[in-house]
């Protein structure tokens, strides 16, 4: 299953809503993961099975999507968002990672 | 606390082999599948292989079948990935990544071994 993620960047300034997609080769039903990566570190889960936040997940961050298409909405930007931002799916073997969404700040 | 602790990685040539560990602690091991996932240089993130609670069932990415082997030892919490024919392309920060399901989403990962293949 092949996910594309756009756009490959997202220039935007602290406060402003960031709009991030992913679609899906095919149906994933739900099964849809959020990840976030800042440079020198490991992948954090935001989102599992679409729409649900990971533990300690900040409320801005949400989810939404089903079958091909997902998306993942900050509501407002903070510093410490800006960071690179990866949808897997967990539907079917192999597990596959989007390219990423690098969001920016303008 | 969930800990996830990678070891083994470093530098190889092409065709060599290298045995990666993750020592986990924090959490019932025996009970959750276990994945490995890499990252080339730059580059995004790839999954790679999976292994279930018990050990019995396991998955590959094509990209490592019949080159890679994954295992675990419940009784040392401790993961294994066996690479062998080593090549260039398998250069990257190897992850080990505690699953909440055998199907992911990964909620716990390490902080990663890096593998340079390289002569």
């Amino acid at each position: 299953i092949v996910l594309t993620q756009s756009p490959a960047t997202l220039s935007l300034s602290p406060g402003e809503r960031a709009t991030l997609s992913c679609r899906a080769s095919q149906s994933l039903n739900s099964y849809l993961a959020w990840y976030q990566q800042k440079p020198g570190q490991a992948p954090r889960l935001l989102i599992y099975d679409a729409s649900n936040r990971a533990t300690g997940i900040p409320a801005r961050f949400s989810g939404s999507g089903s079958g091909t298409d997902f998306t993942l909405t900050i509501s407002s930007l903070e510093a410490e968002d800006f960071a690179v931002y990866y949808c897997q799916q967990c539907y079917n073997w192999p597990l596959t990672f989007g390219g990423g969404t690098k969001v920016e700040i303008k | 606390e969930v800990l996830l602790l990678e070891s083994g990685g470093g530098l190889v040539q092409p065709g060599g082999s290298l045995r990666l560990s993750c020592a986990a602690s924090g959490f019932t091991f025996s009970t959750y599948a276990i994945s490995w996932a890499r990252q080339a240089p730059g580059k995004g993130l790839e999954w790679v292989s999976v292994i279930s609670g018990s050990g019995s069932n396991t998955y590959y990415a094509d990209s490592v079948k019949g080159r890679f082997t994954i295992s675990r030892d419940n009784a040392k919490n401790t993961l294994y990935l066996q690479m062998d024919s080593l090549r260039a392309e398998d250069t990257a920060l190897y992850y080990c990544a505690k699953g909440i399901r055998a199907s992911g989403p990964f909620d716990y990962w390490g902080q990663g071994t890096l593998v340079t293949v390289s002569s």
